[in-house]
């Protein structure tokens, strides 16, 4: 199974500064045979399920606002929130879907 | 819009087996693979199962692989759970999610209880 392994746990950010959350796999998710990393990244805020953020690493969902950005390859990635809002506190988690079982990070608890 | 809502959720007594099923609308479901993923209490995400859209392609965690059984009725557009000799670490929110890559949609979830 591939380990999704988030850091931090918990992470606390003034409002309109920079929120950085790291994602490292145990095994590239980049696919060879179409040269995409098969990683996603979600929001979680409480009592509710959670929302996709990011696909293939650094797509953004329709909606999505373009303060979150994601980047990176192979077995290292980040998720960035340019300009931190209210609205931005939640669970984040990254995904691995290169292979099954599709695995998740523990999740980064995000808090102003 | 794409909407799921699921069902079926309850309190359970270990051993026994539980039916979740998933109502689909707004989209497509017969052209769409499906998933089901659940949350443990205050947990993190854990990937359950996929159905392909036709039904002929599967797959399972090993920690519900032998007891928990997917489905699909495209006629009904549903999705279904199968769980059966539950446990108490099956003891979760179980959400319905379209697709089998990154989930654009997802249900509200159902809260599955294995509690003697």
């Amino acid at each position: 199974d591939i380990v999704m392994t988030q850091s931090p746990d918990s992470l606390a950010v003034s409002l309109g500064e920079r929120a950085t959350v790291n994602c490292k796999s145990s095994q590239s998710v980049l696919y060879s045979s179409d040269n995409k990393n098969y990683l996603a990244w979600y929001q979680q805020k409480p009592g509710q399920p959670p929302k996709l953020l990011i696909y293939w690493a650094s797509t953004r969902d329709s909606g999505v606002p373009d303060r979150f950005s994601g980047s990176g390859s192979g077995t290292d990635f980040t998720l960035t929130i340019s300009s931190l809002q209210a609205e931005d506190v939640a669970v984040y988690y990254c995904q691995q879907y290169c292979s099954t079982p599709y695995t998740f990070g523990q999740g980064t608890k995000l808090e102003i | 819009q794409a909407q799921l809502v699921e069902s079926g959720g309850g309190l359970v007594k270990p051993g026994e087996s539980l039916r979740l099923s998933c109502a689909a609308s707004g989209f497509t479901f017969s052209d769409l693979y499906m998933t089901w993923i659940r949350q443990a209490p205050g947990k993190g995400l854990e990937w359950v199962s996929y159905i392909s859209n036709s039904g002929t392609s599967i797959s399972y965690a090993d920690s519900v692989k032998g007891r928990f059984t997917i489905s699909r009725d495209n006629t009904k557009n549903s999705l279904y759970l199968q769980m059966n000799s539950l446990r108490a670490e099956d003891t979760a929110v179980y959400y319905c999610v379209r697709g089998h890559w990154a989930y654009h949609i997802w249900g509200q979830g159902t809260m599955v209880t294995v509690s003697s």
